[in-house]
Order: C-alpha cells, then sequence, then structure tokens
C-alpha cells in the first residue's frame, strides 16, 4: 500500500545533541511538509518541500532544518534540540497540482528531549 | 492569515448515538477547502471528509456528514450512531484553493465515546 513511513517512531535524545528525523514516501507525492505537534494542540507547520524548493515558516527557529535529497524522502535536522522541542514530529505529503487534494501523514516521530 | 478555531477542547458521546463537532473560520477568499482530520491516540492523523467551498451540497462519508454554512463561516461534523473507534482527536483544517501547499488547522476537538 503507498503510504507516508516515519522513522524511527520514537526518539530520545539529549539536550544539545544533534538529532535526525527521516520520512519516505510511496506516493510519488511533490511536495513534502514538516510539523511539530505539541500535547493537545494543533499541527504547526515547519516548512514544505515543493519538489526541490525548500519553503520555510516565518516563525520556523533556525534550529531546525531540512532536507530532500530526492522525492521520496524528507529528513529533518534539529541541530541543538532544547527541552522546548520535545513533541511529535509529523511528515505530510500531498501532490500539488490536483486542486482537490489533501495531505496524507504519516504516523509521526515522538521526540523526547532529556 | 486564515485562521480556524474550534471552539470545543473536548466532547463526550454514547455509543450508537450523535454528536456535532463546530468549526469556524476566517477568510477572505471565496474558493477554498475545508477538512475534517482525525487523529486516534498514538495512530496517524486520516482524513474523515473533505467540503469544496464552491459546493452548495453538504459531504457526506458514511456516518461522517458536514452542515457547511459559507456565509457564516462555518463548518461542523456530525458522527452519526457513534462507534468506540471514533475516539480520537478531531481537527478541522482549511486550504485555498489555489495555494496548495498551505493547511491551516484548528486547536483540535478530543470526542470521548462511552459504551
Amino acid at each position: 500500500d503507498a503510504m507516508v513511513i516515519q522513522n524511527p517512531r520514537y526518539q530520545v535524545t539529549q539536550f544539545g545533541k544533534p538529532v535526525t528525523l527521516s520520512c519516505s514516501q510511496t506516493l510519488n507525492h511533490n511536495v513534502m511538509y514538516w510539523y511539530q505537534q505539541k500535547s493537545s494542540q494543533a499541527p504547526k507547520l515547519l516548512f514544505h518541500y515543493y519538489d526541490k524548493d525548500f519553503n520555510n515558516e516565518a516563525d520556523t527557529p533556525d534550529n531546525f532544518q531540512s532536507r530532500r535529497p530526492n522525492t521520496s524522502f524528507c529528513f529533518l535536522d534539529i541541530r541543538s534540540p532544547g527541552l522546548g522541542d520535545a513533541a511529535m514530529y509529523l511528515c505530510a505529503t500531498s501532490f500539488s497540482g490536483s486542486s482537490s487534494d489533501t495531505q496524507y501523514f504519516g504516523p509521526g516521530t515522538r521526540l523526547t528531549v532529556l | 492569515a486564515q485562521t480556524v478555531t474550534q471552539s470545543q477542547p473536548e466532547m463526550s458521546v454514547q455509543e450508537a448515538e450523535t454528536v456535532t463537532l463546530s468549526c469556524t473560520y476566517d477568510t477572505s477568499e471565496s474558493d477554498y477547502y475545508l477538512f475534517w482530520y482525525k487523529q486516534p491516540p498514538s495512530r496517524q492523523m486520516i482524513l474523515v471528509i473533505r467540503q469544496e467551498a464552491y459546493k452548495q451540497q453538504n459531504a457526506t462519508e458514511n456516518r461522517f456528514s458536514v452542515n457547511f454554512q459559507k456565509a457564516a463561516k462555518s463548518f461542523s461534523l456530525k458522527i452519526s450512531d457513534s462507534q468506540l473507534g471514533d475516539a480520537a482527536m478531531y481537527f478541522c483544517a482549511y486550504r485555498h484553493l489555489y495555494n496548495f501547499n498551505k493547511f491551516y488547522f484548528g486547536s483540535g476537538t478530543k470526542l470521548n465515546v462511552k459504551p
């Protein structure tokens, strides 16, 4: 089945230690998103890739970076995680070009910062 | 920027009964899409139902239906014959018709289903 996969599902890191979260998709969608979701809150868009074009949200901290080496994969790098970065990180995809399209989400990676 | 408001942080419903979740949004656009997403505990977010703003007919998907009031900027979700598996966080979301890449989410409503 076509899907959005996130690895790992749970990640524990230490304060200030860089961490990378992974997302892959078999939907062949041209747009990939990263959201941060804290407990009982709405997902907050960090950035997205439209094909190879990177689009950062204005309020996304510089501590967060992303890479998309090919259509299928996208990575979220947190250069120096702080306690406030502990959250669920959701990857989503969509196909831009279909006006009726929606987003498809992965299961998320729960990040704990010690 | 568009805003999406869900005024009910948490709701409960008895199994087999009907419940309605509220959502309002603010936009100056006339063409857009509205969505309801379901996020079960520790599981991924999935699309429940989608409504195109240019369609007057309310969308329906099995037990899920919406009441879309464009003038009032209201988009409520009705769940009929509630099941235990409906227990989840429900998020309302907005997307402009031509800005494919920007979705705006509400803060969510936690739905509890009582057996």
